[in-house]
């Protein structure tokens, strides 16, 4: 049974940078692939990018290229992602997800949606 | 960018009717759609994935339709439990761009 388990609360000024925690337990971490998605207070879901970490790549929300860094660490079964130069309008809960796919090559996969969720990290940006 | 848009933003349903949600998408996404449910102060949780197929857990009442641009889900007999906000997602791009769309409140009547 896999679980993410997100780092704590985070209280930024503007223009600074927040990184946030994603560790997962149980099954193999680099057979699957995480995505960050983040929810403004009373709003929607917006995907902001992804890491694969079997072959080593991110990819990224046009919106937050530049601004977002997602990495992975096998060794410890952890991914994170770095957002920086915050604004207020960055207050929001980040959450991780598990995209459970199979991956038949870098180029192709079946996609079978974010299935296992962590427990999602606030992250206030104010002076 | 593929743009999803859900219909209605609230849908006001009685315990024990049926739900009809919508989801759109600004272009073909052939069956790469997934449905999820977000209750208050939690992380969203998937129902429904490639258009029709339900998640492991999911119960029947739940079920996905449609194909291309235009789709839905359906809650066959709503439970107390089943109000709450439901998100449709597209990856028919995935790894380069998943999005979600703004989302359907269903409420109690």
């Amino acid at each position: 049974q896999v679980q993410l388990v997100q780092s704590g609360a985070e209280v930024k000024k503007p223009g600074s940078s927040v990184k946030v925690s994603c560790k997962a337990s149980g099954g193999t971490f680099s057979s699957y692939a995480i995505s960050w998605v983040r929810q403004a207070p009373g709003q929607g879901l917006e995907w902001m990018g992804g890491i694969i970490p079997i072959f080593g790549t991110t990819n990224y929300a046009q919106r937050f290229q530049g601004r977002v860094t997602i990495t992975a660490d096998e060794s410890t079964s952890t991914a994170s992602m770095e957002l920086s130069s915050l604004r207020s309008e960055d207050t929001a809960v980040y959450y991780c997800a598990r995209d459970l796919i199979t991956a038949i090559s870098p180029d192709y996969f079946y996609y079978y949606g974010m299935d296992v969720w962590g427990q999602g990290t606030t992250v206030i940006v104010s002076s | 960018e593929i743009v999803m848009t859900q219909s209605p933003a609230t849908l006001s349903v009685s315990p024990g009717e049926r739900a009809t949600l919508s989801c759109r998408a600004s272009q073909s996404i052939r069956s790469n759609l997934a449905w999820y449910q977000q209750k208050p102060g939690q992380a969203p949780r998937l129902l429904i994935y490639g258009a029709s197929t339900r998640a492991t857990g999911i119960p029947a009442r739940f079920s996905g339709s449609g194909s291309g641009t235009e789709f839905t889900l359906t809650i066959s007999s709503l439970q107390s439990e089943d109000f709450a906000v439901y998100y449709c997602q597209q990856y028919h791009n995935w790894p380069h761009l998943l999005t979600f769309g703004g989302g359907t409140k269903v409420e109690i009547k």
